[in-house]
């Protein structure tokens, strides 16, 4: 198995709700990262996972949560977004951490009402 | 500081080279990749570069990296039209897992 796979692919939430996103990579890579992208930007880092371990927080807002249950699993809560965080939403791994390619998912397609 | 740049925009007739520029500011780069996004799909990692090399070769793919100039560059040989996409180049430094990305060139290829 060679790539990253995201769900859902698509996802309406109101700024009330409380959701998941969902990545999941069975290459055995050992980092796993989280990136926002809004239309016509490149990607943005949010947080970066290390053998398990919260590594890298850029400064994101407490309404969103990760949490990486074992080295395969990488989630994302989301609670009372805006609607300025509708963004396609990409999760990447690498084999490690450091300057290893990171191979992404194919995204989330967040909208939020 | 970290900052990449790119041009925005790229238009090419199907079956001539493409040439992708990139150029990057810090010197401590130690790889730099390329990355290929088709609408509303996530991104493909089409190749990378160390920084102690100058030329990488891949199939239709040639990587050049010039160090002094900090500058970067992907041609595409035999452009077709399934390589329409947005071209994003990227930089990282040993020991960090963060990715610096450009703004993305947009790839056009018309008959």
């Amino acid at each position: 198995d060679t790539e990253v796979t995201q769900t859902p692919k698509h996802l309406v939430m109101g700024m009330t709700n409380k959701k998941s996103l969902k990545c999941e990579q069975h290459m055995g890579h050992r980092a796993m990262y989280w990136y926002k992208q809004k239309a016509k930007k490149p990607p943005e880092l949010m947080f970066v996972y290390s053998y398990e371990k919260l590594s890298i927080n850029e400064s994101v807002p407490s309404r969103f949560s990760p949490e990486c249950p074992n080295s395969s699993l990488l989630n994302l809560h989301l609670h009372a977004l805006q609607p300025e965080d509708s963004a396609l939403y990409l999760c990447a791994s690498s084999p490690r951490t450091g300057a290893d390619e990171q191979f992404f998912g194919p995204g989330t397609r967040l909208t939020v009402l | 500081g970290e900052d990449v740049e790119q041009s925005l925009f790229l238009s090419v007739r199907e079956g001539d080279s493409s040439v992708i520029n990139c150029t990057y500011t810090d010197s401590s780069s130690t790889y730099l990749y390329w990355y290929k996004q088709e609408p509303g799909a996530g991104l493909q990692l089409l190749t990378y570069i160390f920084s102690n090399m100058d030329m990488k070769q891949d199939q239709r793919l040639t990587v050049l990296l010039n160090k002094k100039d900090k500058h970067l560059s992907l041609r595409i040989a035999d452009t077709q039209t399934g390589d329409s996409a947005i071209y994003f180049c990227a930089e990282s430094m040993d020991g960090y897992n963060k990715l610096i990305f450009g703004a993305g060139t947009r790839l056009a290829v018309h008959p």
